[in-house]
């Protein structure tokens, strides 16, 4: 069945330093690929999206590249801040009909 | 932005006991409503998919009648966890569809109820 595979956390990093959380799918045909992210206390927030091959998502400074070839969605940002330390999801969804398949989430703590 | 709200945020309850967790779209309209189940360091597991107005749509190996999902309006479903035991105990997340959204990307989600079930 479909699945999705996250680098395990915690995820420890210095304000400014470079991050990326690795995503990795199992999916027949070509799926939807998101980055949800939740920060302490809130219900899980779109990030950004991807709906094809190629496809490049964006939103607050995050990207991530759908990769056809190697089933891959990774996460990254330039520049994290102390802000940025939340727990993100990576997921997939295909067809239409909303329903997502998760991964299991990497916690990321950013220190100032 | 849309809001989801879910009551209770935590819950204790006795072995044997049902308890009831609501999630409410706050300011949309919601036709098509989540369940899913979290435990620590996992991912979300969607339990079942709620319909309004219609049987909710269950998952391979849920038991629909330990957990008892009611959607009769479009902005309300509830999660009824029917006689609790301590392996119920977990996390447990709605999400709402904007049903005037032209996108089924548009899903928001609500903060979680903790179940502890003693």
């Amino acid at each position: 069945g479909d699945s999705v595979t996250q680098m395990e956390g915690p995820v420890t990093l210095s304000e400014e330093a470079f991050l990326t959380i690795n995503c990795t799918y199992t999916a027949t045909g070509y799926p939807s690929l998101f980055w949800y992210v939740q920060y302490p206390g809130e219900g899980l927030q779109l990030l950004l999206k991807a709906t094809k091959a190629d496809d490049k998502g964006s939103n607050k400074g995050f990207e991530a590249t759908y990769r056809k070839e190697t089933t891959s969605f990774h996460l990254e940002k330039g520049s994290v801040q102390v802000s940025d330390s939340a727990v993100y999801f990576c997921a997939l969804r295909r067809g239409g009909g909303g329903k997502l398949i998760f991964g299991q989430g990497t916690e990321l703590s950013v220190k100032p | 932005g849309a809001v989801v709200s879910q009551h209770p945020s935590w819950v204790i309850c006795k072995s044997g006991t049902s308890v009831k967790i609501e999630c409410r779209s706050l300011d949309f309209q919601a036709t098509t409503m989540f369940w899913y189940r979290q435990f620590p360091k996992q991912s979300l597991m969607l339990m079942a998919t709620s319909n309004e107005g219609s049987k909710a749509t269950y998952e391979q190996g849920v038991e629909k009648d330990k957990f008892l999902i009611n959607h009769a309006s479009l902005t309300l479903s509830t999660l009824t966890v029917t006689s609790a035991h301590p392996e119920d105990s977990s996390f447990y997340i709605c999400s709402a569809r904007d049903s005037t959204s032209g996108s089924t990307d548009t899903q928001y989600f609500g903060p979680g109820t903790r179940l502890t079930v003693l």
